[in-house]
């Protein structure tokens, strides 16, 4: 069955440092895979996906995020964090054809905290 | 603002009570989306609209009912809910349900506690 992990609950960087916020899926064909950023009280908001083609993707907000097949894996990166990263970040594979919105498998969130 | 429109913001209801969540876009989209979201789960999908009919129902039980009186507006009506169903509720809308270039845009949600 399709999944998304995200092995880590909580994150704490320092204002400047890089990050990298690790997501590991399982899905039998080419995932389409999404990460979403949701601030406190806000509803999520796309940051980046991937559906084909080069590997590194480049979003909103300074973000990336390099597909690996060999391990099954979705990181986002960001070379020197903001303090106002501080959300709450979801990595997601879509399970459709097409990678459907509706299909979509979310993974249970890390939450950032941003030290000054 | 990412154009979708949800309230009330907080709710609190006992368990004999009936409300409704109201969910509005301004995107001009034909999908909407009721999601739930508990502490340390995943988003959960609950039901899917496109263009006013029902193409989704993951399993939600009937105490949620559902409505699309059309493209722009989708409600949850909620009836003899249980403490388990607090959760934050999260309206979405996309252009469509198919196709890579969709995207979901997501309301703030409704922090529904039932006591």
């Amino acid at each position: 069955a399709q999944s998304v992990t995200q092995p880590d609950i909580h994150i704490t960087v320092s204002e400047g440092a890089s990050l990298e916020l690790r997501c590991n899926y399982s899905y039998g064909a080419t995932p389409y895979l999404f990460w979403y950023v949701q601030s406190p009280g806000q509803g999520l908001q796309l940051l980046l996906k991937y559906f084909s083609g080069d590997t590194l993707v480049q979003g909103i907000k300074g973000f990336e995020a390099e597909f690996k097949r060999s391990q099954s894996s979705f990181n986002l990166r960001k070379p020197s964090v903001h303090w106002s990263d501080a959300a709450e970040y979801f990595c997601a594979v879509g399970a459709g054809s097409g990678g459907a919105t509706n299909k979509l498998i979310f993974g249970t969130g890390t939450l950032l905290a941003v030290q000054p | 603002e990412t154009g979708v429109t949800q309230t009330p913001r907080h709710l609190v209801m006992g368990m004999t009570n009936k409300k409704s969540l109201k969910c509005e876009q301004h995107l001009g989209h034909n999908a909407m989306y009721w999601y739930k979201q508990s502490a340390k789960k995943p988003l959960e999908l609950m039901f899917v609209y496109n263009f006013k009919e029902q193409t989704e129902n993951n399993s939600v039980p009937s105490r949620f009912s559902p409505e699309c009186p059309n493209s722009s507006h989708l409600f949850l009506h909620l009836h003899t809910l249980q403490p388990e169903d607090s959760a934050l509720y999260l309206c979405a809308s996309s252009q469509d349900v198919s196709g890579s270039n969709e995207k979901l845009f997501f309301g703030s949600g409704t922090q529904l506690s039932v006591l």
